[in-house]
């Protein structure tokens, strides 16, 4: 059984630019959450996503956006890079319902 | 607003010695989780353990064991026997029960060394 798998690991991106990051859930998961970690600190909530839709959202701009798709795979959207924006991005994944969750290898992200 | 404090920004235990992390959280609502992630240098944030609110034993899992003291809002990690691959950051987490909340809140971990 296959647990939550993000891609890529590692990534490089220019100020400015865009990026999208990669989750596959558990099998038997249908909540994604986001998390930004940025380095030295704890991870802080970007969103949620459960049913295609937004469930709830943390203290991020408009500029971090995501979607969910029918087979529960999510992706994370950051437009016009900043270099604040450099920091490891954890995908997480539950069973509503079911308090524990379970967090990939993580995307490093690494704004120039 | 939710809170959790890690006070420890370093630990350093001897191996098969036991080893105490702390944790404070801050919080109005009754109905809450609190967790205990440990992250390798990988980034992989791994589960331990967990306790509700409402639980009223202390919450173990075989090494692991959390010792919740609702009055003084602690949910302090002690890990038994320990073992050089328990070097790693480990985070205290909270999260709110009820309909609409499920965002994790974390602190800024402690990062735990042990030496042989």
């Amino acid at each position: 059984d296959a647990g939550v798998t993000q891609s890529p690991t590692h990534l490089i991106k220019t100020r400015g630019q865009q990026v999208t990051l990669r989750c596959s859930p558990k099998s038997g998961h249908d909540t994604v959450s986001w998390y930004q970690q940025a380095l030295g600190q704890g991870p802080q909530f970007i969103f949620q996503y459960y049913e295609e839709e937004e469930r709830q959202r943390g203290n991020f701009p408009d500029r971090f956006s995501g979607h969910q798709f029918p087979n529960y795979s999510s992706e994370l959207n950051v437009n016009a890079l900043l270099l604040g924006d450099s920091a490891l991005y954890l995908c997480a994944s539950s069973r509503t319902g079911n308090t524990e969750a379970f967090f990939g290898q993580g995307t490093r992200l690494t704004v120039v | 607003a939710q809170k959790i404090t890690q006070t420890q920004p370093g630990m350093f235990v001897q191996e098969k010695e036991a080893v105490t992390l702390d944790c404070t959280y801050d919080t109005s609502d009754q109905s809450y989780g609190l967790f205990w992630y440990k992250q390798p240098s990988s980034g992989e944030m791994i589960f331990l353990i967990y306790q509700g609110s409402y639980d009223e034993q202390n919450a173990t899992e075989g090494r692991y064991s959390l010792n919740f003291q609702k009055a003084r809002k602690s949910a302090n990690l002690v890990i038994s026997a320990s073992q050089l691959g328990d070097s790693a950051m480990y985070f205290c987490a909270m999260s709110l029960l009820g309909a609409g909340s499920y965002q994790l809140t974390f602190g800024k971990g402690t990062k735990l060394s042990v030496i042989p």
